[in-house]
């Protein structure tokens, strides 16, 4: 199993351009997550998916943020337009069904991206 | 709203040595996990915490669940330096959507020769 697949890896761009960050989950895995870490702010939850539907997307910082999920194996967080506040390391995640999450989660290498 | 409260943020530890972290959570969880984080890395999971009284070792770490207490320890046993990273808890936030894990913002230990 190849594991949780994020990229970039690493994404540098000027404030104002769009950025897209890509996941692609363990296969059958049903549940998706976005987390953003930074220092001021640890890591943080965007927003959830289960079985390819948005859960909860109250951790969405703005309107500049987007998340989809087309298909079982594919994931985007969009960012237009990015500012520099927007500079973290942004973490991919997924789960398996099961009760509550008995499993776990596990998180993909994640994306640096810098707005400068 | 569900707040965890790691301690201490930093250690500084000699290898042979001894020590716990702790990890306090304010509400009613029976999920926690452990996760390392090497530096520019990613979170790799170490212990899933299911139950009261739940105890998983592996190596010379050992993790332990107290839910009455809201509290579990991540005990280290004699470290080498190998163990330095950034230890984060989490814990699974019942309220809302429930799939919201809550992370502490991490102990980060350095094991010294």
């Amino acid at each position: 199993d190849a594991g949780v697949i994020q990229s970039p890896r690493h994404e540098v761009t000027e404030m104002g351009q769009e950025v897209t960050l890509r996941c692609k989950p363990i296969s059958g895995h049903d549940y998706l997550f976005w987390y953003r870490q930074t220092m001021m702010r640890g890591l943080e939850l965007l927003i959830y998916f289960n079985n390819n539907v948005p859960i909860d997307d109250s951790g969405m910082p703005e309107d500049r943020f987007s998340a989809k999920m087309p298909n079982a194996s594919f994931s985007t967080l969009k960012i237009q337009p990015s500012e520099p506040r927007d500079s973290a390391v942004y973490f991919c995640a997924s789960s398996p069904r099961g009760p509550t999450f008995i499993y776990g989660y596990t998180f993909g290498s994640g994306t640096r991206l810098t707005v400068v | 709203e569900l707040k965890v409260e790691q301690n201490p943020l930093f250690l500084s530890m000699q290898e042979g040595k001894n020590y716990t972290i702790y990890c306090n959570y304010s509400t009613t969880s029976d999920r926690l996990y452990w996760y390392r984080q090497d530096p520019g890395k990613s979170l790799e999971s170490l212990f899933v915490l299911l139950s009261n009284g739940a105890v998983k070792q592996e190596g010379r770490l050992m993790a332990s669940l107290d839910t009455k207490a809201r509290l579990s320890t991540l005990h280290i046993t004699a470290a080498v330096h190998d163990l330095s990273a950034t230890y984060f808890c989490a814990v699974l936030n019942y309220g809302g959507s429930q799939g919201n894990l809550i992370f502490g913002k991490g102990t980060k230990l350095s094991v010294k020769p």
